[in-house]
């Protein structure tokens, strides 16, 4: 089965500083796609990102790029400009790209971003 | 509207009792997802129905948990005799084909069963 772990319960960042959000992940399958959602105090969980495996290239949205390194499995999450509205629970989830297999995304235990003026 | 819809927002209950949950997915998404989040957690997958079945139903905890989605739009997630321990959000996500589909979720159902 698959699982997926994020290390850091909480982490700070000065408002227009950069912070890394880590998470590793394990799995015996070779293409699958990783997500970073967000989740504001609102509950609504919010996609930030998304990397398909096959793909060498790290994904990047605006202020928001991944460091996806396969071999090691991670997938870290660079925001960069933080802002006051980037403050959030952050979680990691892994989904399987296996036609006929789950398609549930299985998630790591979130980070708490909290972003100081 | 536009987003997955979810109701109700907050529900409490008494143990022993019955609970309805709804979930509104965004229109025209044939794949349907409902997952629990305990405090601290993240979310954990339960169910998944691709249009009127259930693709997928190994995450439900117990039988006293069923959804259904009886024509391939709304969902219900349905939870007998309630326990303290069901008290979490539970978040229900649609997407619009499998595989390279993202998922959407809903604002969730706060459940507290007292």
């Amino acid at each position: 089965a698959q699982t997926v772990t994020q290390s850091q319960p909480e982490m700070s960042v000065q408002e227009a500083e950069t912070v890394t959000l880590s998470c590793t992940y394990d799995t015996s399958e070779s293409d699958y796609y990783l997500f970073w959602y967000k989740q504001p105090p609102s509950r609504q969980m919010i996609l930030v990102i998304r990397q398909e495996a096959y793909k060498q290239q790290n994904a990047t949205e605006n202020r928001f790029s991944v460091n996806f390194q396969k071999a090691a499995k991670s997938f870290s999450l660079k925001i960069s400009d933080s802002q006051l509205g980037d403050a959030a629970m952050y979680f990691c989830a892994y989904r399987s790209s296996h036609q006929g297999g789950s398609e549930k995304l299985v998630f790591g235990k979130g980070t708490k971003l909290t972003v100081n003026p | 509207g536009a987003g997955v819809s979810q109701t109700p927002s907050n529900k409490v209950t008494e143990k022993g009792k019955y609970v309805e949950l709804r979930c509104d997915p965004i229109s025209g998404h044939t794949a349907l997802y409902w997952y629990r989040q305990s405090l601290g957690q993240g979310p954990e997958f339960l169910i998944y129905f691709q249009g009127t079945g259930a693709a997928d139903d190994s995450g439900l905890p117990n039988d006293r948990f069923f959804a259904v989605r009886p024509e391939g739009s709304v969902s219900t997630l349905k939870i007998q005799r309630t326990e303290r321990g069901d008290s979490a959000v539970y978040l229900c996500a649609s997407s619009s084909s499998t595989i390279t589909d993202t998922q959407y979720f809903g604002p969730g159902t706060r459940l507290t069963v007292l």
